[in-house]
């Protein structure tokens, strides 16, 4: 177990709708980065938050936005779903005082888009 | 050319085997590398990390980098049934953030 938690575990949403997925990291980490793996692929950078500011985005529309609270717990944002948008979302935790500013994922939430 | 790079497999491997997994990348300045194994319908769970040329070895599993050739590579001996999973290769290129880039993994089956 890595310490970070994430919720819901599943979620079914229709195109169009809007969701919101939410992570808390492991004690003492004060980065949360959001990732986006489809069936078949590695995940894929979303944005990571540190100190409460979005500090990097990857390559996704801004339908897809974030939030970090003062106690590093996070939430991921998704205006207008599209079917693409069907996937596997996972949070990772991280310290950057470390030396590899290892990155450590919660169990993920499965998100369905019909 | 993708950032990160890897057989997808499957890689079948009898018990007790040697496991060989292999990942290339392009940007040559990448700092970090990272082995992930992820089981299926689970999430990706840390298993290497390695920043230094040469070797690295924790219990059963060695990872080998080699920045001049961009390749980083994980040994898993003795190989198990319940080695069998996914495995993916991450880098943290260089500058900026903490984004990690991750293969599209390859996937290990060790056959009893």
């Amino acid at each position: 177990e890595t310490g970070v938690t994430q919720s819901p575990t599943h979620l079914i949403k229709t195109r169009g709708q809007q969701v919101t997925l939410r992570c808390s990291s492991q004690s003492g980490h004060n980065t949360v980065s959001w990732y986006q793996q489809a069936l078949g692929q590695g995940p894929q950078f979303i944005f990571q938050y540190y100190r409460e500011e979005e500090n990097g985005r990857g390559n996704f529309p801004p339908r897809f936005s974030g939030l970090q609270f003062p106690n590093y717990s996070s939430e991921l944002n998704v205006n207008a779903l599209e079917l693409d948008d069907s996937a596997l979302y996972l949070c990772a935790s991280s310290f950057p005082g470390t030396r590899n500013n290892e990155q450590f994922f919660g169990p993920g939430t499965r998100l369905t888009v019909l | 050319q993708k950032e990160v790079e890897q057989n997808s497999g499957p890689l079948s491997v009898p018990e007790g085997a040697i496991a060989s997994l292999n990942c290339t990348y392009s940007d040559r300045g990448s700092q970090s590398f990272f082995w992930y194994r992820q089981y299926s319908g689970k999430s990706p769970e840390l298993i290497m990390s390695i920043y230094s040329n040469g070797d690295k070895e924790d219990g059963r599993f060695t990872a080998q980098l080699n920045k001049a050739s961009q390749y980083v590579s994980l040994l898993i001996r003795d190989s198990q049934p319940s080695d069998s999973a996914t495995y993916l290769c991450a880098v943290r290129l260089s500058g900026g953030y903490n984004k990690l880039i991750f293969g599209a993994g390859t996937r290990l089956a060790v056959h009893p």
